[in-house]
């Protein structure tokens, strides 16, 4: 079966700092990959997805950066952390071309200080 | 798009009612048509979907209705319990990459 693994659930970092989450997807094979963000109390915002190796299409210009080193690796990251960039940080995958369900990780929530 | 700034709407209904849930829609172009289950601190979890060539789906205690013409969508919780308080997105997909949710709703269930 396919599973999906994101670290940490929870990060604290200062302002400034940078930030790597990672993603991995275990049971698939090039799976379409999705970072999105949510605000407390607020809706999904996608970030980033990507269709395969070394593809990533950016939704919103922001902070942050995503690699996708390896089919079911997918990485989020930034060089300096802002105090905007707090949130509860989601991946997610879907079965390329066929998918009609996206499956999510458990969620990082991220605070920076 | 705009609708992830917005906090999210609520709903309270007594345990044991049935809960109606609704969902507009933008994107003419999705063909398939979700709904997820979020409890705090918690990924979203598939509930149900529905194609979009259908308009009414049923699964277990739940039921999904798509009304193309309005693009809404709505979905139905039958005797609402405790463990059904969360947070519920609806979500659009074409089978292609990229799935545009809505903006969900809160549901407290109240025992």
């Amino acid at each position: 079966s396919q599973t999906i693994h994101q670290w940490p659930a929870t990060l604290v970092q200062p302002v400034g700092s940078p930030l790597s989450l990672e993603c991995t997807v275990e049971g698939t094979s090039n799976p379409n990959l999705y970072w999105y963000r949510q605000a407390a109390g607020r809706g999904l915002q996608l970030l980033f997805y990507s269709v395969g190796i070394g593809q990533i299409s950016s939704e919103v210009p922001q902070n942050l950066s995503a690699s996708r080193p390896q089919d079911r690796q997918f990485i989020l990251s930034s060089k300096k952390l802002l105090l905007s960039d707090s949130g509860f940080y989601l991946c997610a995958w879907s079965v390329r071309y066929r998918g009609t369900e996206a499956f999510f990780g458990q969620g990082t929530r991220l605070t920076v200080v | 798009g705009e609708s992830v700034g917005l906090h999210l709407p609520t709903l309270s209904v007594q345990e044991g009612d049935n809960s109606i849930i609704n969902c507009a829609y933008s994107n003419s172009a999705s063909d398939y048509f979700i709904w997820y289950k979020q409890e705090s601190g918690k990924g979203p979890q598939f509930i149900i979907d529905i194609r979009s060539n259908m308009d009414k789906r049923q699964g277990q205690r739940v039921t999904v209705l798509l009304n193309k013409t309005v693009k809404h969508l709505s979905l139905q919780i039958a005797a609402t319990q405790p463990g059904d308080s969360a947070v519920y997105f609806c979500a659009g997909t074409n089978t292609g990459n990229q799935f545009y949710f809505g903006t969900g709703t809160s549901l407290t269930v109240i025992p």
